[in-house]
């Protein structure tokens, strides 16, 4: 079973509507994150949390909010989904140590569309 | 601040040739990098990384990258492209704040028969 899950992998809303995208992870680590991905931008980080009562704002958190469950449920929502919402999204892992060396475990990604 | 540069949105290889994704950098700090790779329909996972041990640094499927600090680089290379390679990279710089990661745009790699 993959380490980081998501769910779900493809949706498709209309402009207006709430989404929610979950993200697990089974590998015990205590920092999350989620990004959005745009061709010829890379990724770009949403939010991220260094434990469950730590969340912060991170470069592209406009129209987005956060919640963390547990250690290992980190969920993204879009309020009001807007067409520029149109993206890939990436929750990632690190483990808690925090050093800028640490790997970054990826899920396989939920593609949204907002038309 | 950091910020990543990966110059070629798009490299096109024949299989067997010599693969080469460029990645310059910027960073107010002594950086850690990183190289992830992207297959279609997958997260990203990681190629490989530079921790200051060593500045050549080898990673899997026989790739490896080389930091040049003077040329504020750490290019992607493998000697002989397979068609499995083909795929997405990104070049990511590591922040001094916990370690959340600067992407670059990400090159995709097409690999000819």
């Amino acid at each position: 079973d993959a380490d980081v899950t998501q769910t779900p992998r493809n949706r498709i809303t209309k402009t207006g509507k709430r989404i929610m995208l979950e993200c697990s992870q089974t590998k015990g680590h205590d920092r999350m994150y989620w990004y959005r991905q745009d061709p010829g931008l890379g990724l770009r980080l949403i939010y991220y949390s260094f434990d469950v009562k730590d969340i912060n704002k991170g470069e592209i958190s406009d129209g987005y909010s956060v919640s963390r469950q547990a250690q290992a449920k980190f969920s993204l929502s879009l309020e009001s989904a807007i067409p520029n919402q149109t993206a890939l999204y990436f929750c990632a892992t690190s483990a808690v140590a925090g050093r800028r060396t640490d790997t970054q475990y990826f899920g396989p990604g939920t593609r949204l569309t907002v038309l | 601040a950091q910020s990543v540069t990966q110059l070629g949105s798009h490299v096109s290889v024949s299989e067997g040739a010599l693969v080469l994704l460029r990645c310059n950098y910027s960073s107010s700090v002594p950086p850690y990098l990183f190289w992830y790779v992207q297959y279609p329909n997958q997260g990203l996972q990681l190629l490989l990384k530079y921790t200051s041990a060593a500045t050549l640094v080898k990673g899997i499927n026989g790739f490896e990258a080389e930091f040049k600090k003077s040329e504020t680089s750490f290019h992607l290379t493998k000697p002989s492209a397979h068609m499995s390679d083909a795929a997405e990279y990104f070049c990511a710089v590591s922040h001094n704040a916990g370690n959340m990661l600067t992407f670059g745009g990400g090159t995709r790699l097409m690999v000819k028969p």
